[in-house]
């Protein structure tokens, strides 16, 4: 079975703190994404990855960069935080070796307040 | 402009009833949609697919219905279980990676 873990479940910052979400997920699967999830909005996809050192940006990319070194590990980096993204944060993954429309498979989120 | 729609936040039913959640969509050429089920403190899990080559999917107690021509599809659960209380998520694959899900919508089985 999938496992995409999240490397914290909750986590405390100060504004114009640089913060880092990390994500693993242990079944080799190509793509990575980020996700906020929130009251109302539902989810909004912040960047995604379709291999290592790739990147592309989602519908709500500003504010935030990721990295992708390895093909397993994707993380998502706030530059600078601010109280606007306090949020859920999840992170999925995805493989399109069975064909184009794979499920993705998700993390169980991190939940992130900025103060 | 939301291309995904569930207008309804949530939706309460009786234990053994059919719950049905709902959701809209803009664009015609979406073709691939699915349904992925949310429990607090955990991510949302894949629950089932359809294609717009078909216009039902059934999976046990869950089925999936696709009208095209109003785009519009809906999730049948009969009967409801207390565990099935959730949020639902609507989603579309428009290709290239990409995944447009809905807000969400809320379900309450009252046992």
């Amino acid at each position: 079975d999938v496992k995409v873990t999240q490397s914290s479940r909750y986590l405390v910052k100060r504004t114009g703190e640089k913060v880092f979400l990390e994500c693993v997920q242990d079944m080799d699967h190509e793509n990575m994404f980020w996700y906020r999830q929130d009251p109302g909005l539902g989810l909004r996809l912040i960047y995604f990855s379709y291999d290592v050192k790739m990147k592309e940006k989602g519908d709500i990319p500003e504010g935030y960069s990721v990295s992708r070194e390895k093909k397993e590990r994707f993380s998502l980096i706030l530059e600078s935080a601010s109280t606007n993204q306090t949020s859920m944060y999840l992170c999925a993954s995805s493989t399109t070796r069975q064909g184009s429309n794979q499920p993705q498979h998700f993390g169980d989120g991190t939940r992130l307040s900025i103060l | 402009d939301q291309q995904v729609k569930q207008n309804s936040p949530s939706l309460s039913v009786q234990e053994g009833r059919i719950s049905i959640l709902n959701c809209d969509y803009t664009n015609s050429m979406f073709d691939y949609f699915l349904w992925y089920k949310k429990y607090p403190a955990e991510g949302p899990t894949f629950l089932i697919s359809i294609s717009s080559i078909k216009d039902k999917n059934e999976d046990g107690r869950f089925t999936v219905f696709l009208n095209k021509s109003a785009k519009h599809l809906s999730l049948h659960i009969v009967p409801s279980q207390p565990g099935d209380s959730a949020v639902y998520f609507c989603a579309v694959n428009t290709g290239g990676f990409k995944t447009i899900f809905g807000a969400g919508t809320r379900l309450f089985v009252k046992a």
